[in-house]
């Protein structure tokens, strides 16, 4: 069975752009949740998506926002982007909300110039 | 200060000796823990689960929760240098309004031949 996949694995991007990334769930999970991930903060619940609605957020700007589709595929955006929010951003799936068993995708690695 | 507490590391053993690593939390409603096992430039996979207090086996590892003590730790039996990696704890509530894990800093973990 295929694991999770996001696209693209490297973007770079300059300062006041905005960026959209991909994520593919495990085939059959429906829920999909995105993290952050730095070296100062660690890893950073940024928020979830089941069934079309997003459930969870966590304590980001409004910057970062998201949506899933009906195949459960999600989408990540980040608009005008600043040089903090470089990093690397993780997406996991599960079968459904509220369980805790996770799978990440490889990331996206990010980096704002 | 972070809800989840990780002493960063690096740890570094000697192959075959046995690995302890831990997390201390503040939040009492943590009722799910998990380890996680990353590999540089790759995404978080998961080790362990352990529901509320106890211990749990999987061939090598070995995860414990003291909620009282509000302590989690992973034993690595016989580490192996395919041990090195980064071990991320996490954790996350039964209240929670679907799947957000709270990490801690990660340890990394340098296996020695």
């Amino acid at each position: 069975k295929a694991g999770v996949t996001q696209t693209p694995r490297y973007l770079i991007k300059t300062r006041g752009q905005q960026v959209t990334l991909s994520c593919s769930p495990i085939s059959g999970h429906r829920s999909v949740s995105w993290y952050q991930q730095t070296p100062g903060q660690g890893l950073q619940f940024l928020f979830e998506y089941f069934s079309e609605t997003q459930r969870n957020k966590g304590n980001f700007p409004g910057r970062f926002s998201g949506r899933q589709f009906s195949n459960s595929r999600s989408e990540m955006n980040v608009s005008t982007l600043e040089l903090g929010d470089s990093a690397l951003y993780l997406c996991a799936s599960s079968w459904t909300s509220g369980e805790e068993t996770q799978y990440f995708g490889p990331g996206t690695r990010l980096l704002v110039l | 200060q972070k809800e989840v507490e990780q002493d960063p590391g690096p740890l570094s053993v000697p192959e075959g000796a046995i690995v302890s690593l831990n997390c201390t939390y503040s939040n009492s409603a943590f009722q799910y823990f998990m380890w996680y096992r990353q590999y540089s430039r790759k995404g978080p996979e998961l080790l362990m689960y352990t529901y509320s207090s106890g211990n749990k086996e999987d061939g090598r590892f070995t995860a414990q929760v003291d909620k009282s003590s509000k302590y989690i730790s992973l034993f690595i039996r016989d580490s192996q240098p395919s041990d090195s990696a980064t071990y991320l704890c996490a954790m996350s509530a039964v209240d929670n309004a679907g799947n957000m894990l709270t990490f801690g800093g990660g340890t990394r973990l340098m296996v020695k031949p």
